[in-house]
């Protein structure tokens, strides 16, 4: 997976509580992403980071925040989560090229 | 809305045959057009890629064809095996550098029978 982990892998956690997903690559890329997979959706981005403590919003941004320290972590917070956020979460990676290499996935449900 | 529209949504190929997954967009600007391949419970993995510079590209048995004008293209497997099962998803995206937000078709599950 490119050098790309993400944690945790799997998450169960209840409405209305904050939660944050953690990616961490070592390939020293400086483009970052997050997506979600939905069945008939397939993957869309909710953020994005061209640098440290540069990030811009995606598609459904909407309920997330993200935040990047150091050019080797990106983490997305769902400030309060809701059912509608159950989903499988991918981060990736891209550098000079458009090639984006994606992570393991997180699969996280709101009960 | 989606941006990038892929068809069919499920494939079955007997091994050996021909599987054919299509895809078409409607933004021009549209520059960068990339086919990544799933596994359960798997990330997506980059297969292959093309610009619309040329209209044929081909890496192993995997080709993508591409269509500027009608704003389509085709991922084509040859041979294929029952291995190739996965889902496959067409994207994409603008900019020839920099940040990019790819964007999906809704994956094609393909399944290869021995």
């Amino acid at each position: 997976d490119a050098g790309i982990t993400q944690s945790p892998r799997h998450k169960v956690t209840e409405t209305g509580t904050p939660v944050t997903l953690r990616c961490h690559q070592t390939e020293n890329h400086r483009y970052m992403y997050w997506y979600r997979q939905d069945p008939g959706h397939g993957l869309r981005l909710i953020h994005y980071s061209y640098g440290v403590k540069d990030t811009d919003k995606g598609e459904v941004s909407d309920g997330y925040s993200v935040s990047r320290s150091k050019t080797e972590d990106f983490l997305l917070t769902l400030e309060s989560a809701t059912s509608s956020q159950t989903s499988v979460y991918f981060c990736a990676i891209s550098g000079v090229s458009n090639e984006q290499f994606f992570g393991p996935g997180t699969r996280l449900t709101v009960l | 809305q989606q941006q990038v529209k892929q068809s069919p949504q499920s494939l079955i190929v007997q091994k050996g045959g021909i599987s054919i997954i299509n895809c078409a967009y409607e933004n021009t600007a549209f520059d960068y057009f990339p086919w990544y391949q799933q596994f359960p419970g798997k990330g997506p993995a980059l297969l292959i890629a093309i610009r619309p510079d040329v209209s044929e590209k081909k890496e192993g048995r995997f080709t993508i064809s591409f269509n500027k004008s009608a704003k389509q293209f085709s991922l084509h497997i040859m041979d294929s095996q029952p291995g190739d099962s996965a889902t496959y998803f067409c994207a994409a995206s603008m900019g020839q550098t920099g940040a990019n937000n790819l964007f999906f078709g809704t994956g094609t599950r393909l399944t290869v029978i021995p």
